[in-house]
């Protein structure tokens, strides 16, 4: 079935390195990509995402990669900061309607 | 997303009794969708609709029912079939079936009595 993979499950960095997670989707089909960040207790809310037309969106500090031949996709944040600190999650569209496929999510920690 | 209301914010079930979670949108998005969310994974999918009066099951539908009789309103109830029904369950809508990109409610945290 449909499945996304994500790596790693937990992620520490120093305030100012950079942060990345990845993740590997299974169905060919599925074109595309968001990625959600989740403070504790809170909703998911979309920071980026990336349609599979293109190889690469950034936006500020942030930015994703995508390789359809590999069928993995990145998130990279640089010069991290303590409030990047929450849960990381990917998906990718399934091939039936809007159905959005989750990873496992990341929880990132920055130690200032 | 101040567009969509998810309600209560905690909900205590006894057993043997169904519960019903409220979500509700003024975006005007035709597709809502109800995911399931427990401690260290990630967002399950349950039901999703991509239209009024119209549903499909997710991945994990079992114990579960849903209505879409008005487009801005999507119940979900969880019924005494569902034995583990302890988790955290949010409620997304998108503007369009193909669901890109999906906002979300704030969340309904369900316990057991």
């Amino acid at each position: 079935g449909e499945n996304v993979e994500q790596h790693p499950s937990t992620l520490s960095v120093q305030e100012g390195d950079s942060a990345v997670i990845k993740c590997t989707y299974s169905d060919s089909a599925s074109n595309y990509f968001p990625w959600y960040k989740q403070e504790l207790g809170k909703r998911p809310q979309l920071i980026i995402d990336i349609r599979s037309n293109v190889g690469e969106k950034k936006d500020q500090r942030i930015a994703v990669t995508l390789n359809k031949t590999a069928k993995h996709f990145s998130l990279h944040i640089t010069e991290t900061q303590p409030e990047d600190s929450a849960v990381y999650f990917c998906a990718a569209r399934g091939r039936r309607g809007g159905k959005l496929i989750f990873g496992q999510g990341t929880e990132l920690s920055v130690k200032p | 997303d101040g567009g969509i209301t998810q309600s209560p914010k905690y909900l205590f079930r006894k057993e043997g009794q169904n519960v019903t979670l409220s979500c509700e949108q003024n975006l005007n998005h035709d597709a809502m969708y109800w995911y399931r969310q427990d401690p260290g994974q990630g967002l399950r999918l349950i039901y999703y609709s991509q239209i009024v009066n119209d549903f499909q099951k997710g991945d994990i539908a079992e114990g579960y029912s849903v209505s879409r009789e008005k487009k801005e309103s999507f119940p979900l109830t969880v019924t005494s079939a569902q034995k583990n029904p302890t988790a955290f369950y949010l409620c997304a809508s998108s503007i369009d079936p193909r669901g890109q990109p999906q906002h979300f409610g704030d969340g309904t945290r369900l316990s057991i009595l």
